[in-house]
């Protein structure tokens, strides 16, 4: 089955910090990748859409400045927490898809970032 | 976005079915039910999907009802490692060329138990 490598699965930062967490897609050209956010004992929250070639589309409240998304090729996108501080600490996860829109989307096996 | 209601909690018995009900009484005429379900700490695991018919693979069988107003996942034969929080997602087409995206409610956490 397709399979979805994020990397990497942990990391612990200083606050103030640049963090930058890598999504794979192994076996197929991903034309679509999404980002979730999860706190806690919640659901998930996409955060942003990208799409390979063109700028990230950022859901309502999620500041495109501090959260940069690059998705330069068919097989990786990559999440950058810029200065990063304590209230980001969360599980980051990216899915990816296939075209068309009705194929399943594949999860990596998430992010836990930790700014201390 | 059609949105799903699905109960928070469910237990079932090792090696019997489970039966996880979720109402999407808003949903589309071309969106999809998906199901996905996540284990603690991991990304959340593709199960089924389905527009009209019901659907079975290796993992689980879905039934949507005709008016597509409701739909059922069942597990045949549960095992403890099923125990997981499920997701019932109606799927918001973006156009033919993009991806769309998967918006995740609050799911019912199922344990399995011995």
């Amino acid at each position: 089955g397709a399979v979805v490598s994020q990397h990497p699965s942990w990391v612990i930062c200083k606050s103030g910090t640049s963090v930058k967490i890598e999504c794979r897609s192994l076996d197929f050209q991903a034309t679509t990748m999404f980002w979730y956010r999860q706190f806690p004992k919640q659901s998930l929250m996409l955060m942003a859409t990208s799409n390979e070639g063109s700028k990230a589309t950022y859901e309502q409240g999620v500041e495109k400045d501090k959260f940069l998304i690059n998705h330069a090729s068919l097989t990786l996108s990559t999440l950058t927490v810029t200065s990063a501080h304590p209230e980001d600490s969360s599980f980051y996860i990216c899915s990816a898809s296939l075209s068309p829109y009705n194929s399943p989307l594949h999860f990596g096996n998430g992010t836990r970032l930790t700014v201390t | 976005d059609a949105k799903t209601t699905q109960p928070t909690s469910m237990d079932c018995a090792e090696g019997r079915a489970a039966n996880l009900p979720c109402n999407h009484s808003t949903i589309s005429g071309n969106e999809y039910v998906y199901w996905y379900r996540q284990i603690h700490s991991q990304g959340p695991q593709y199960i089924i999907h389905g527009l009209k018919n019901n659907e079975t693979n290796e993992m689980a069988s879905l039934i949507i009802t005709e008016d597509r107003k409701s739909s059922t996942l069942i597990l045949p034969h549960a095992t403890l490692r099923d125990t997981a929080v499920y997701y019932c997602i109606v799927r918001v087409p973006l156009g033919e060329t993009s991806g769309s995206r998967l918006t995740f409610g609050e799911g019912t956490q199922l344990t399995v138990n011995p």
